[in-house]
C-alpha cells in the first residue's frame, strides 16, 4: 500500500523561511511522480502552487518554489506571511493512472 | 475566465445514489483530462477519480472503483460522477479539477457536499 508522507504540521515566524517535504512510502519520489503542491482550506477550492516538481502556477508569489530535496520533493516558502497560514498537500502520480495525495502540513505562521 | 462549478450533492441514505456534475466555462473542455477529489470533513483531499478527453481511459482509487462511474459530455462541457452503493465514508466535498498534463491541476470548483447518512 503506497502512502505519500508528508510533515503534519510545521510552524515559521513571519518573514522566516520554511520547507515542506512529500516523500514516498516505497521509495523515492522523482520527476516520473510529477510532484505537485496545493494550498487549501477545508471548504474552499484547492489553490495549485507548483506542479511538475518546480513549475509555478499562474499568479503564485515567487516566495513559493518547488525542488527536489533528497528522495523527497519540497516546497520552499521564503518571507512567509499571515495569510500563508493554511493547509498544504502534495500530489504525486504513483503509477497505473493513479493519483495521490499526502495527508497534508498545517503551517502555523506566528 | 475558466469557470467549474459543481452540483448534485446533497443527503442520501447508505447504498444509496447520486450524481454529481461539473458545468465548465472558459476552456476547450473536450482537450482536457478532467478529475474529481473529495475532502471528507476533518480529513485531507483525496483524489478519487480521472478521465481521458473521449473517455477512452477512467481511472480511479481503490475505495470507490466499482462502486463510482466518472464520465463526461464534451457537447455539454460537463463532467459527471455516478456514485452508487454509497456509505458513510464517501460524506465529504466534492471538487472537480481540470487537468492539463505533467502534474498541473490547474484549476478547481468550489464544491458540492455529499452526506452519506440514515
Amino acid at each position: 500500500q503506497t502512502v505519500v508522507t508528508q510533515e503534519p504540521s510545521f510552524s515559521v515566524s513571519p518573514g522566516g523561511t520554511v520547507t515542506l517535504t512529500c516523500g514516498l512510502s516505497s521509495g523515492s519520489v522523482s520527476t516520473n511522480n510529477y510532484p505537485s503542491w496545493y494550498q487549501q482550506t477545508p471548504g474552499q477550492a484547492p489553490r495549485t502552487l507548483i506542479y511538475n516538481t518546480n513549475s509555478r502556477s499562474s499568479g503564485v508569489p515567487d516566495r513559493f518554489s518547488g525542488s527536489s530535496l533528497g528522495n523527497k520533493a519540497a516546497l520552499t516558502i521564503t518571507g512567509a506571511q499571515a495569510d500563508d497560514e493554511s493547509d498544504y498537500y502534495c500530489m504525486l502520480y504513483v503509477g497505473r493512472g493513479i493519483w495521490m495525495f499526502g495527508g497534508g502540513t498545517t503551517l502555523t505562521v506566528l | 475566465d475558466v469557470q467549474l462549478v459543481e452540483s448534485g450533492g446533497g443527503l442520501v441514505q447508505p447504498g444509496g445514489s447520486l450524481r454529481l456534475s461539473c458545468e465548465t466555462s472558459g476552456f476547450s473542455f473536450s482537450n482536457y483530462w478532467m478529475s474529481w477529489v473529495r475532502q471528507a470533513p476533518g480529513k485531507g483531499l483525496e483524489w478519487v477519480a480521472n478521465v481521458k478527453r473521449d473517455e477512452s481511459e477512467k481511472y480511479y482509487v481503490d475505495s470507490v472503483r466499482g462502486r463510482f462511474t466518472i464520465s463526461r459530455d464534451n457537447a455539454r462541457n460537463t463532467l459527471f460522477l455516478q456514485m452508487d452503493s454509497l456509505r458513510a465514508e464517501d460524506t465529504a466535498v466534492y471538487h472537480c479539477g481540470r487537468y492539463s498534463g505533467s502534474g498541473n491541476y490547474d484549476y478547481w470548483g468550489q464544491g458540492t457536499l455529499v452526506t452519506v447518512s440514515s
